[in-house]
């Protein structure tokens, strides 16, 4: 099981910090990959970025410049960092395993709402 | 990397079928076979209905089938039920480890 935490507030030009903890299985595999996907209120799925097991990462050009990704085996964790946040970010965020490299999402963390606000 | 155009509503009645369409380009749905469909009911985390295209995964019913030709995938949702209302969105697998999803279609069972 997949499962986001993060600060459901941010201020405009900080850094946003979400970590996503799974339960169920080691990550420290080497079919074991992470996916981040974010959703707007009331718009569609964005993909944000892809993390190996490796730490190996790829990422939504239109993000690349802001997002940093880790990967803590010891504590089954993969974590996101979207900097110089704008409300544009505000969306549902959440991770959800990655099915080989170039597969599918499944199954996903509940989610997590971040709203950034002064 | 622009999203993947489907439509914004689908509507049917009990017992009918209906099919999404998910086009992209040849970057991404008309070059790769790894097309999946996701389910969203209000307020919840999307769920795996089809990857690969047109496969499902245990659990899902055999109502729900996934096709492709050429830039165009679809999924096809047969004997439609009242719980089959939701949203939809299609993802697919692109160039250089990227992926890109639909704008998600709105399903209403009248």
């Amino acid at each position: 099981q997949m499962q986001e935490s993060g600060p459901g507030l941010v201020k405009p030009s900080e850094t946003l910090s979400l970590t996503c903890t799974v339960s169920g299985g080691s990550i420290n595999s080497k079919s074991y990959y992470c996916g981040w996907i974010r959703q707007p209120p009331g718009k569609g799925l964005e993909w944000i970025g892809s993390i190996y097991y490796s730490g190996r990462s790829y990422y939504n050009p239109s993000l690349k410049s802001r997002l940093t990704t880790f990967v803590d085996t010891s504590k089954n964790q993969f974590s996101l960092k979207l900097s110089s946040v704008t409300a544009a970010d505000t969306a549902v965020y959440y991770c959800a395993r990655l099915w080989d490299p170039q597969g599918w999402f499944d199954p996903w963390g509940q989610g997590t709402l971040v709203t950034v606000s002064s | 990397q622009s999203a993947l155009t489907q439509p914004a509503s689908v509507s049917g009645s009990p017992g009918q079928s209906i099919t999404i369409s998910c086009t992209g380009t040849s970057s991404d749905v008309g070059s790769y076979n790894l097309v999946s469909w996701y389910q969203q009911h209000p307020g919840k985390a999307p769920k795996l209905m089809i990857y690969e295209g047109s496969k499902r995964p245990s659990g899902v019913s055999n109502r729900f089938s996934g096709s492709k030709s050429g830039n165009t995938a679809s999924l096809t949702i047969s004997g439609l039920q009242a719980d089959d209302e939701a949203d939809y969105s299609c993802c697919s697998y692109a160039r250089s480890s990227t992926w890109v999803f639909g704008g998600g279609t709105k399903l209403t069972v009248l």
